[in-house]
Formats: structure tokens, C-alpha cells, sequence
């Protein structure tokens, strides 16, 4: 059975660092063709991908973005670490990691359950 | 903000079909990128709805299909029920964005 789930903070201030983990387990992410992506959700609003680390270690970042987001993984411990600097108000939302596979078209078929993220002083 | 656009919302009495449209552009739909779409049930995450060229996963019924022409594509479903009670979202990959996409969102209603 795959599963994601993802933990960090609840509260960060304004200017911090929020760094969040993505725990897996029913597969390898070293598997030819796996990928783990990372979605949020502000209140009330669409799914918006930040970014993406590959199998083979290659790594994929929202353009708009970009500058803030570091994404690895340690995969001995089999997660996906994401962090995004200089928090804002504007950052409040549900952060989710999602699985996708090369062969599915790069769907994300399968979500962890997801981490909400308040920003404020 | 979203580069797919999806109508708020759409709505249908049980057992009638709906569909729900995503216009995309020549960078992503247009450029023949795959269309997944997803649902999800108010406070859950999203759940893989149908992926690639119109495949759904183990569990999910046939009374979803989708379609695709040009820049845009179609999420029908048949049979409505109350557990279709839920917002949908289409996804692509972007070309000038170098990333992926997803849909405004709809949310469907079932009267």
C-alpha cells in the first residue's frame, strides 16, 4: 500500500523559513520513473504545484517560485524535504506531497493527506 | 493563477450527466500534454480521478469519462449521485511555464 504523509509547522512567522517533510512508504523513489511532487492549497482556492524531485535526483521548481524552494530527499529514510524561504501571509495553505509515476503520464495519483500552514506574527 | 479555466460550477439533479469543461492554450492542452483530472471531497485531499488517455484507476466507476479536443477538455459524469458531491480539477503541463497546471476548480452540486 503506497502512503504519503506530510508534517512540519503549523505556525511560521513572516520572513521565516518553513521547511516541511514528506514521509513515504509502499514504494522507492529510486524506482526508475518515480517522482514526488509538492501541491498547496490556499483557503478557498485551486491546487497550485511548487515542485518536483525525480528518481534520478533531478529537481523542478514553480517558476514563480523558484527563487524561495529548495526541494531533496533522503532516501534511506524514504522522505521528501521541502522548504521555502521568506515566508509570507500570502503562504497560508494546505501543503501536500503527491506520488507520480513516468508511465501514468505523470499523474499524481497518490496524495498524502496534507499540512496546513498558518503564516502570521 | 490557474492557466486552465474551469465554470465555478455546475450542477444536475441525481442520475442526470454533467460535464465539466477545462480551455486550456497551445502551451499546454493545445500542445497535446496529457489531461488528469481529480476530485476532491470538501476537507480531503485530492484523489486521482482519471489519468492519461481517459484510464481511471482501480475503484473508480465508469460513470466518469473525459474528453479532449484542441485546447480544451471534458469531464462527464453519468448517473449522478450524491457522493459525486465534490470540487474537480483538471491538470496539464505547461510548455512556457515549464511546470504543471491545474484548473480553477468546479464545484458540482447535486440537487
Amino acid at each position: 500500500q503506497v502512503t504519503l504523509k506530510e508534517s512540519g509547522p503549523a505556525l511560521v512567522k513572516p520572513t521565516e523559513t518553513l521547511t516541511l517533510t514528506c514521509t513515504f512508504s509502499g514504494f522507492s523513489l529510486t524506482t526508475t520513473g518515480m517522482r514526488v511532487s509538492w501541491i498547496r492549497q490556499r483557503p478557498g482556492k485551486a491546487l497550485e504545484w511548487l515542485a518536483r524531485i525525480d528518481w534520478d535526483y533531478d529537481k523542478f521548481y514553480s517558476t514563480s517560485l523558484r527563487t524561495r524552494l529548495t526541494i531533496s530527499t533522503d532516501t534511506s529514510k524514504n522522505q521528501v524535504v521541502l522548504t521555502m524561504t521568506n515566508m509570507d501571509p500570502v503562504d497560508t495553505a494546505t501543503y501536500y506531497c503527491a506520488r507520480q509515476r513516468t508511465k501514468d503520464g505523470d499523474a499524481f495519483d497518490i496524495w498524502g493527506q496534507g499540512t496546513m500552514v498558518t503564516v502570521s506574527s | 493563477q490557474s492557466v486552465l479555466t474551469q465554470p465555478p460550477s455546475v450542477s444536475g439533479a441525481p442520475g442526470q450527466r454533467v460535464t465539466i469543461s477545462c480551455t486550456g492554450s497551445s502551451s499546454n492542452i493545445g500542445a497535446l500534454y496529457d489531461v488528469h483530472w481529480y476530485q476532491q471531497l470538501p476537507g480531503t485531499a485530492p484523489k486521482l480521478l482519471i489519468f492519461g488517455n481517459s484510464n481511471r484507476p482501480s475503484g473508480v466507476p465508469d460513470r466518469f469519462s473525459d474528453s479532449k479536443s484542441g485546447t480544451s477538455a471534458s469531464l462527464a459524469i453519468t448517473g449522478l449521485q450524491a457522493e459525486d458531491e465534490a470540487d474537480y480539477y483538471c491538470q496539464s503541463y505547461d510548455s512556457s511555464l515549464s511546470g504543471y497546471v491545474f484548473g480553477t476548480g468546479t464545484k458540482v452540486t447535486v440537487l
